[in-house]
């Protein structure tokens, strides 16, 4: 059965770092999203992404956040100068269409320190 | 604001009994998601629906959009479903998120 995988598992980074989280959607799939979830607390949307654009972002998507699908299959997220407050388990999903099942992936859990 | 909220947070109840978790929402959806959280912290996705009632195998989702309100039901509950099941409301290209309910079946 297709599935979302991410890469790394888990990563550590000292703040002020830049880290990229990689993801590989599910291939038929033509939308794409991140989410992180703080320890204890609930998930939270960061971005979505269609036709190699931004389609929608969350007030915590700021200037030190990109997203890229650098080929066919790549789905990555940037935190260019880390801080203690992104350390957070983040997901990648993928969906058919809009709106649709969305199939998350494992997470990434960063911990920034 | 599209909120979403959920109940109760925690619920732990013996094999076997029916299990009802109930999502409110404030704003209009194209569609709402069940999510099942497992302990590892792994997401599954259990229905996403805009109408009526879905069912798959012992679980059970309905909606009433004019009440902006869904439930999940679980029948002959397990231990395996103890898990965190988290109801998301789909808008404007994204979901949001409810703060989950905490299951956990006691054998």
């Amino acid at each position: 059965e297709p599935e979302v995988t991410q890469t790394p598992s888990h990563q550590v980074t000292q703040m002020g770092q830049e880290v990229i989280l990689r993801c590989v959607p599910i291939s038929n799939h033509l939308y794409f999203y991140w989410y992180r979830q703080i320890l204890g607390q609930k998930v939270e949307f960061l971005v979505s992404f269609y036709n190699n654009e931004i389609s929608e972002k969350s007030e915590i998507f700021d200037d030190q956040f990109s997203v890229e699908r650098p080929d066919g299959s790549n789905f990555t997220l940037k935190i260019r100068s880390t801080k203690l407050e992104d350390s957070a388990m983040y997901f990648c999903a993928s969906s058919e269409g809009t709106p649709g099942e969305q199939f998350f992936g494992p997470g990434t859990r960063l911990t920034v320190l | 604001k599209n909120e979403v909220e959920q109940s109760p947070q925690n619920l732990t109840a013996q094999e076997g009994e029916f299990i009802t978790i109930n999502c409110s929402y404030s704003v209009g959806i194209s569609a709402l998601h069940w999510l099942q959280q497992h302990p590892g912290g792994g997401i599954v996705s259990l229905f996403m629906l805009s109408s009526g009632k879905k069912k798959h195998g012992r679980l059970i989702a309905t909606i009433n959009i004019q009440e902006k309100h869904s439930s999940l039901h679980i029948t002959a509950s397990h231990p395996r479903d103890s898990a965190v099941y988290i109801c998301a409301n789909f808008g404007n290209e994204k979901l949001t998120f409810g703060t989950g309910t905490r299951l956990t079946i006691i054998p």
